[in-house]
């Protein structure tokens, strides 16, 4: 199986912080790598797919980039509603395996 | 509107069984791959099993081989998860999701139910 593992597990920032999240697979996953965001309670959405491809409706100040093994989520400009959990998930191989999750809370 | 929304889930014994249903509106089901995911109480996101859109194809996590079933009726719009000889660790929040699947993009879980909490507790 490919594991996933997110940096760091959690983190603090303020509004109209810039904010990254670093995303590492095991193995080689090319560009098969999606994001989440969770709230408290919440079923996660998604906010990217193939490591930098916005999915429709997402806040433009979220974009991803990466290839092979290493990946980041970055929000240009946190807004108070980005403060949630965040998960990155590879679609390379089955089984489907997501990393262990950011929380991202206010400072 | 596009929408899943699972039902059947509770409070169940250890090694009992449950069946948890996700009814999906809004979309042409029978066109999609379909997984269950889920999530324990204050723990991260697990897939568990998905399905092609016909149900020749089925895969599952380790963890659920051979205890747990996927299959889907298309004609009613619905995705299921038979799940037997339940274990405390299967507690959980169970998710639908929706998995586009394309060959460029890989597959994402792009649309999810509100989800369904099972409980195994004696």
């Amino acid at each position: 199986d490919i594991q996933m593992t997110q940096s760091p597990s959690s983190l603090s920032a303020s509004v109209g912080d810039r904010v990254t999240i670093t995303c590492r697979a095991s193995h080689n996953i090319i560009n098969y790598l999606n994001w989440y965001q969770q709230k408290p309670g919440k079923a996660p959405i998604l906010l990217i797919y193939a490591a930098s491809t916005l999915q429709g409706g997402v806040p433009s100040r979220f974009s991803g980039i990466g290839s092979g093994t290493e990946f980041t989520l970055t929000i240009s400009s946190l807004q108070p509603e980005d403060f949630a959990t965040y998960y990155c998930q590879q679609s390379y191989s089955s089984p489907r395996t997501f990393g262990q999750g950011t929380k991202l809370e206010m400072k | 509107e596009m929408q899943l929304v699972e039902f059947g889930g509770g409070l169940v014994q250890p090694g009992g069984s449950l069946r948890l249903s996700c009814a999906a509106s809004g979309f042409s089901f029978s066109s999609y791959w379909m997984s269950w995911v889920r999530q324990a109480p204050g723990k991260g996101l697990e897939w568990v099993a998905n399905i092609k859109q016909d149900g020749s194809e089925k895969n599952y996590v380790d963890s659920v081989k051979g205890r747990f079933t996927i299959s889907r009726d298309n004609a009613k719009n619905s995705l299921y998860l038979e799940m037997n000889s339940l274990r405390a660790e299967d507690a959980a929040v169970y998710y639908c999701a929706r998995e586009p699947n394309d060959f460029w993009t890989g597959t994402r879980f792009d649309y999810w139910g509100q989800g369904t909490l099972t409980a195994v507790s004696s």
